[in-house]
């Protein structure tokens, strides 16, 4: 079937060290996006891409980093110049005949 | 910044129909309302989205008043299993460009 593929979909990291979240889909879809869920809190944008090779910040990209090489595949780096990483994250690609958005399931990315 | 308001919170009896407003006061002529809930720790599901006129599915019914500047969501039965938080957004049909989710309305059905 197809969908968005999030991984790893829970992931324990030390302070200091970079992160790496796979997001992969086969729906064909253009537009890949990248939010962020807080606690109690609605979902912030860090990244999106509209089209391979091309991404532009979100609200929040400070700390983040994205690459688009591939139409399948949107991987977010949490480097460690992002000074509150413990989150919520979720992957989303559109449709764009309909503009509606679908989601991975998300990953939980601890920092002890 | 989000361009639409909703309550944070909402309750409704089990039966019942749930009526979740969201204020789009700003909504362009070619930005649809979609509609989208989030149960705890799940990526965010679609529900239903419309332009101007009032649109029904399997799932619930989008009110979109005629100046479009409102919209209400409806669950005509709804039940324990819709516990979530509902988001409402705007935005252009096949647009790729940014999008803003805000906090949302956390509907809880109560037995």
């Amino acid at each position: 079937d197809g969908g968005i593929t999030q991984s790893p979909k829970y992931l324990f990291r030390k302070e200091g060290q970079n992160v790496t979240l796979s997001c992969e889909q086969n729906l064909n879809h253009d537009a890949m996006y990248w939010y962020r869920q807080d606690p109690g809190q609605g979902l912030r944008l860090i990244y999106y891409s509209q089209i391979v090779n091309d991404f532009q910040k979100g609200d929040i990209a400070e700390g983040y980093s994205v690459s688009r090489e591939k139409k399948e595949s949107f991987p977010l780096t949490v480097t460690s110049a992002q000074k509150n990483p413990t989150a919520f994250y979720l992957c989303a690609s559109t449709r764009t005949d309909t503009g509606e958005l679908f989601f991975g399931e998300g990953s939980r990315l601890t920092v002890l | 910044d989000a361009k639409t308001t909703q309550p944070p919170s909402m309750d409704c009896a089990e039966g019942r129909a749930a009526n979740l407003p969201c204020n789009h006061s700003t909504i362009s002529g070619n930005e649809y309302v979609y509609w989208y809930r989030q149960i705890h720790s799940q990526g965010p599901q679609y529900i239903i989205h419309g332009l101007k006129n009032n649109e029904t599915n399997e799932m619930a019914s989008l009110i979109i008043t005629e100046d479009r500047k409102s919209s209400t969501l409806i669950l005509p039965h709804a039940t324990l299993r819709d516990t979530a938080v509902y988001y409402c957004i705007v935005r252009g049909q096949g647009g790729s460009e940014k999008l803003v989710f805000g906090k949302g309305t956390k509907l809880t059905v109560n037995p």
